[in-house]
């Protein structure tokens, strides 16, 4: 079970911190994903970590302004966003990989969180 | 890289064989998955690189192609089947997805 909080309101330019809380599975054992999705639109992947070194990808409108980590001991996927925009406006879904290694297979998926980001 | 699905809709009838199409702007191997989504549900993996069924998946979906040309068929298609179907490139960082094609009941 993925499940993801910290979603709201922000103005633009203003930052939230999202989480992804996981159960069910060894959270350790495999690499994450966030993937977004704006109203009445399509998916959009915006980042991955691997399980193991911590290496990380982005999407490019997201490069330099969010920031993907987890906390393997408490079972935690997180994407800090900063310097927000209005087409970041979207539900976030965090989404379980294949394995260790970042493959951007998306095998399961939590019910998402809305970030609106209107002045 | 680019993935441009069609067509945007398609409608057909409860029974009937349904063709997608996935076309990549560059040389994607098999690095191709298909996703389904129902209206206000998650999305769900249902191929993974181009032609393996994700755990559960009924035989009745199936995958197919490489390079750039790839084909999510419906064999028989079921009342739950009429959604929005999303494929998505994993050859190159970053990942991508395609538009989506969205199957109607007619």
């Amino acid at each position: 079970q993925l499940v993801e909080s910290g979603g709201g309101s922000a103005e633009p330019g203003g930052s939230l911190r999202l989480s992804c809380a996981v159960s069910g599975f060894t959270f350790g054992r495999f690499a994450m994903n966030w993937v977004r999705q704006a109203p009445g639109k399509g998916l959009e992947w915006v980042s991955a970590i691997s399980s193991s070194d911590g290496s990380t990808k982005y999407a490019d409108p997201v490069r330099g302004r969010f920031t993907i980590s987890r906390d393997n001991f408490k079972n935690t996927l997180f994407l800090q966003m900063n310097n927000l925009r209005a087409d970041d406006t979207a539900v976030y879904y965090c989404a379980r990989d294949s394995g260790v290694v970042m493959t951007a297979i998306l095998h399961s998926w939590g019910q998402g969180t809305l970030v609106t980001v209107s002045s | 890289i680019v993935l441009t699905q069609s067509p945007a809709t398609l409608s057909l009838s409860p029974g009937e064989r349904a063709t997608l199409s996935c076309r990549a702007s560059h040389n994607i191997i098999t690095y191709l998955a298909w996703y389904q989504q129902r209206p206000g549900q998650t999305p769900r993996l249902l191929i993974y690189d181009a032609s393996y069924r994700a755990a559960g998946i009924p035989a009745r979906f199936s995958g197919s192609g490489s390079g750039t040309d790839f084909t999510l068929t419906i064999s028989s298609l079921e009342p739950e089947d009429f959604a929005t179907y999303y494929c998505q490139q994993r050859a190159n960082w970053p990942s991508t997805f395609g538009q989506g094609t969205k199957l109607e009941i007619k």
